[in-house]
């Protein structure tokens, strides 16, 4: 089975820090990683996503992947009271998956002003 | 811009009754997946279509079926629905273009008396 973890939760950062979350997988061949954000209530929506080692930003978003230590991770800087929300990680394990996606649990994340 | 609507938002039924969740994108996207999604355990596969008629099961296809006649529309199915599918029903649909976004739909609450 084909898992996806994230670091528990919830994790509550002051306005204005760097709120990291971190996500782990179990399989060596994934080819796609995504980051997305959950208000309360709503459906998820895309916010990053990485397909190759490195650091990836997008304005005050930065995804890192690691694919030797098979992690992702998203740093959300200068954190907002509108970042809350629950971040899920999500893997495409590649192959002929039609873009099939597993996900991990999620993390609360809440800004405190 | 992008729709993915759900044919309902809440819905109540009894056990043993037949359920049906219609899902309807207008983004003329191949690639449609069903997920349930329960606290703390983050988004589920249930079934995925990647062509007109075409299915595969996804993660948790057990007690659910699905139908895709028209590719705009994937429809799941609860054959006899059970009290432990209670839950939130989220539709996706996918651009496999280079951003290979899933959009999701706003959901369908379930609930099973």
């Amino acid at each position: 089975q084909k898992e996806v973890e994230q670091n528990s939760g919830p994790l509550s950062v002051p306005e204005g820090a760097i709120a990291s979350l971190n996500c782990t997988y179990s399989d060596r061949g994934s080819q796609s990683f995504f980051w997305y954000r959950q208000y309360s209530g709503k459906s998820p929506e895309l916010i990053m996503s990485i397909y190759s080692n490195g650091d990836k930003e997008d304005g005050r978003f930065t995804a890192q992947l690691n694919k030797a230590s098979q992690y992702v991770s998203l740093l959300i800087r200068d954190s907002q009271p509108s970042d809350s929300a629950t971040y899920l990680c999500a893997v495409n394990w590649g192959g002929t998956s039609y873009g099939k996606l597993t996900f991990g649990q999620g993390t609360i994340l809440t800004v405190h002003p | 811009d992008v729709k993915v609507t759900q044919s309902s938002r809440y819905l109540v039924k009894r056990t043993g009754e037949k359920v049906f969740l219609e899902c309807v994108q207008d983004m003329d996207h191949e690639n449609m997946f069903w997920y349930r999604q329960d606290p703390g355990l983050g988004l589920r596969l249930i079934y995925f279509s990647y062509d007109v008629k075409m299915k595969e099961k996804g993660d948790i296809p057990e007690g659910y079926s699905v139908s895709r006649e028209k590719k705009e529309r994937f429809s799941l199915i609860l054959e006899s629905a059970s009290t432990n599918q209670t839950s939130m029903y989220l539709c996706a649909s996918r651009d496999h273009s280079s951003t290979d976004t899933q959009y999701f739909g706003p959901g369908t609450r379930l609930t099973v008396l």
